[in-house]
């Protein structure tokens, strides 16, 4: 089973703030099989990104993904007052499918 | 655009069966894993397991045993049973659409999720 492990736990930053979210896995991960997701209180997660860096239909170009191999990046180039949310990302190239604990983006 | 309504009782007793169904709107199942997902009140995510359009089945090791997923082709449906449950159980449960080809989306779209909760 991959394990994947977020860091930070909570990031308190201000709207406009550029938000950086880690991801490293316990063994490589495909990079066509690395995904991120927003969930607000209340919503099924959302889609953001696929692939590691390919942007879902209908999200912002100020969200953007990298890496590869075990580390993986989820970057908000300026934090908009909707995307402080709750942060995961997962792995679905190998089963079981697997995600990591969350990152919470949270207003300062 | 695809589309994931799902249903189920939202209120079970410990050792009973916990019984959701997921149903697909304005596309096919051919080519695609149809997932179950749950999260406990306020926690994480966790996969429960995935089935094919040919019935072919995965399921997470720590659940293994009491889960079943099953599809219904006539009906654009697929469902999760869950037996045995416990307070442990009681979470939001959600249905997703798994894409695995080479730059697949991963797990989109989701079910709108459903609350069980587990108590004597």
């Amino acid at each position: 089973e991959i394990v994947l492990t977020q860091s930070p736990g909570t990031l308190s930053l201000s709207p406009g703030e550029r938000a950086t979210l880690s991801c490293r896995a316990s063994q490589s991960v495909s990079s066509s099989y690395l995904a991120w997701y927003q969930q607000k209180p209340g919503q099924a997660p959302r889609l953001l990104i696929y692939a590691a860096s390919l942007r879902a239909t209908g999200i912002p170009a100020r969200f953007s993904g990298s890496g590869s191999g075990t580390d993986f990046t989820l970057t908000i180039s300026r934090l908009e007052p909707e995307d402080f949310a709750v942060y995961y990302c997962q792995q679905y190239g190998s089963s079981p499918r697997t995600f990591g604990q969350g990152t919470k983006v949270e207003i300062k | 655009q695809v589309q994931l309504q799902q249903w189920g009782a939202g209120l079970l007793k410990p050792s009973e069966t916990l019984s959701l169904t997921c149903a697909v709107y304005g596309g096919s199942f051919s080519g695609y894993y149809w997932s179950w997902i749950r999260q406990p009140p306020g926690k994480g995510l966790e996969w429960i397991g995935e089935i094919n359009h040919s019935g072919s089945t995965s399921y997470n090791p720590s659940l293994k045993s009491r889960v079943t997923i099953s599809i219904d082709m006539s009906k654009n449906q697929f469902s999760l049973k869950l037996s045995s449950v416990t307070p442990a159980d009681t979470a939001v449960y959600y249905c997703a659409r798994v894409d695995t080809a080479i730059l697949g989306v991963g797990f989109d779209p989701w079910g709108q999720g459903t609350l069980v909760t587990v108590s004597s």
